[in-house]
């Protein structure tokens, strides 16, 4: 069975910060994966994703996200947190040969002024 | 080019009542796929279809749910007699259908569902 693990319901971070949101997933074989932002009452936003080609992927909004096999991880980090990054943000897991994507529970990210 | 359309963006429904959503899926794209995120919880993958086919629908609940994308005009997800427990906000996505596994799904803004 696929599965995908956010380790953190809420992060916090002060702006200017780094921010690290961590997943985890449970694949039998290589899968796709991919992060999405949802901000407050809006629908849900492309972030980066991995489909083996090179394991560190940049996205929008200056985020990027490290394929670890060895580690079954593909955390989320950007380098200093702006207001703006201040979301709900969903790790998704795409088995193998497979079209139904597995959402992980969600990381609700604060940033401080 | 506009992306994934929903509505109505806000839908309030007494006990009982049905509830029908809408998607308009990209231009160009001949998949939609349905979920449902309830309050404090993750996304759920509900149904998954093509043009007049449903592929996958293992995530619909057994009764009152059902979902259609006909040949012409958008996706409906349909909830008849509605409960309480269908409150909760569905998003519709929609990819190209190229038959490639790692395509990119393309979500809309939701539907938000108020049940009184």
């Amino acid at each position: 069975a696929q599965s995908v693990t956010q380790l953190d319901s809420h992060v916090s971070v002060s702006e200017g910060t780094p921010v690290l949101l961590r997943c985890n997933y449970s694949s039998s074989y290589s899968p796709s994966l991919f992060w999405y932002v949802q901000h407050p009452n809006k629908g849900l936003q492309l972030l980066l994703k991995y489909t083996s080609a090179a394991t560190l992927v940049k996205g929008i909004n200056g985020f990027e996200a490290e394929f670890k096999k060895s580690e079954t991880s593909f955390h989320l980090t950007k380098p200093s947190a702006h207001m703006s990054d201040a979301a709900e943000y969903f790790c998704v897991v795409i088995p193998y040969n497979n079209n139904d994507m597995r959402f992980g529970a969600g990381t609700r990210l604060t940033v401080k002024p | 080019n506009a992306g994934v359309m929903q509505n109505p963006r806000h839908l309030v429904r007494r006990r009982g009542q049905e509830a029908r959503l809408r998607c308009s899926p990209m231009k160009g794209h001949s998949h939609v796929y349905w979920y449902r995120q309830l309050p404090e919880e993750g996304l759920k993958f509900m149904v998954y279809l093509q043009k007049e086919n449903i592929i996958d629908e293992s995530g619909m609940p057994k009764e009152r749910f059902s979902a259609e994308f006909p040949k012409e005009g958008p996706s409906i997800l349909r909830i008849q007699q509605v409960v309480r427990g269908d409150s909760a906000a569905y998003f519709c996505a929609s990819s190209p259908g190229q038959g490639k596994v790692e395509e990119t799904q393309y979500f809309g803004p939701g539907t938000r569902l108020l049940v009184l």
